[in-house]
Formats: structure tokens, sequence, C-alpha cells
């Protein structure tokens, strides 16, 4: 298995803060990475796909990059709505897909 | 826009099977690929596994001898049977749509609670 991990597990900010979590994938991937915002009982929603594109409707303040094993989610000016825990996922080996273990961000 | 709906038994004893079902409405079901998701509280989430439209199945190595996914397209809906329940299997479960087998997953349902306790 693909084992994704995620870096730092938890993190608080302040309003207006650039905020960075990064992902690691055990094996090149590419860049079949995608991350996931999830918010408490609510299902995840896709924020970036193919590690930098923005999915339709996500505030342009979100963006992702790398390719092959490091990657980079930023929230470039942090804002309430953002606290949240948020998963990478790779897909590159489509009959193992693996989540990365959760990054909350919280405000501070 | 594609919205999916599960719905199951939410308790179910050891041992037992658990039969899931998510319902796709707003778009078709004949072009994608349909997934399972769990997350155990406070865990991370685990990919169970995928039919396609095309019958194509995948599932977690992890889960296979115990998995089966199913796709009714008249119905427009999908089915999973996992059988042998342990309290390892409560979680939230998870529905998903994805456009081929490499894609993300950009559609979920809201989940449905299954608890394995007798």
């Amino acid at each position: 298995d693909i084992q994704m991990t995620q870096s730092p597990s938890s993190l608080s900010a302040s309003v207006g803060d650039r905020v960075t979590i990064t992902c690691r994938a055990s094996q090149d991937i590419f860049t079949y990475l995608s991350w996931y915002q999830q918010k408490p009982g609510k299902a995840p929603k896709l924020l970036i796909y193919a590690a930098s594109r923005l999915q339709d409707e996500v505030p342009s303040r979100f963006s992702g990059s790398g390719s092959g094993t490091d990657f980079t989610l930023t929230i470039s000016s942090f804002q309430p709505a953002d606290s949240a825990t948020y998963f990478c996922q790779h897909t590159y080996n489509t009959a193992r897909i693996t989540f990365g273990q959760g990054t909350r961000l919280e405000i501070k | 826009q594609v919205q999916l709906q599960e719905s199951g038994p939410g308790l179910v004893k050891p041992s037992e099977t658990l039969s899931l079902t998510c319902s796709v409405s707003g778009g078709s079901i004949s072009n994608y690929c349909w997934n399972w998701i769990r997350q155990p509280a406070g865990k991370r989430l685990e990919w169970i596994g995928r039919i396609c439209a095309t019958g194509s199945t995948n599932y977690n190595p992890s889960l296979e001898s115990r998995l089966t996914l199913s796709l009714d397209t008249s119905g427009k809906q999908f089915s999973l049977k996992l059988t042998s329940l342990t309290a390892a299997d409560t979680a939230m479960y998870y529905c998903a749509k994805s456009v081929v087998p490499a894609a993300p997953f950009d559609t979920w349902g809201q989940g449905t609670r299954v608890a394995v306790s007798s």
C-alpha cells in the first residue's frame, strides 16, 4: 500500500494567516493527489485534484502544489469558515486508494 | 447535479451481514464509478471499494473476502454487503462518485452511521 502521511496533525491559525499543510506519499504518485475538507458531522468536500487543480466553486484562497511524493495545500488568507479537518488522498493505485490521517485546523 | 443518499440499518449484531444502499439522483448512474468509504470515529478515511458502470469492481484487499458491491442501473442505486461483522466495522459509511477509477471523489453522500453491537 502507498502510505500517505500528513503534517502537522493539528494547527491553529489567526484570520488572515497563510496556512500550509503537507502530505507525503511513500512512493511516487505523480500528481494523483487530491485534498478534501471535512467539517464536523459532514461528508468530505473535494477542494483540489490532480495536485493543483481547484475544484469548481472552491474559493481561490485554496491552492495545491507538488508532484511525486511531496505535496502542499495552502490557504493564502485563513478565514473562520476554513476551520475543519483536511485530508489528502492518492488515486495512483486505483485498486488501493488511501488517505492521509488528517490535519485539524482551528482558529486561534 | 448528482446527489447521493446512503441508507442502512444503523445497528447490526456481530457476525451478521451489513447491507447498505446508495441512491443516485440528479444524474445518470451509467457513466461513472461508485465508491464506498468508511470512517471510524476520530480516524482516517478508509476506501472500501468501487464499482463502475462498466461492471468492473475493485475491493480493498483488507475487506475483499467479506465484501460484495453491486449496481442497479434501472433503480439508480448501488449497494454494499459486508459479512461477518465485528466491532471494528463500526464507522460512518459514505458513498461517493468518481468519473473514472483514478479520478477524485467529487460528490459524496451525507453518510450513514453503522454500529456493530449485540
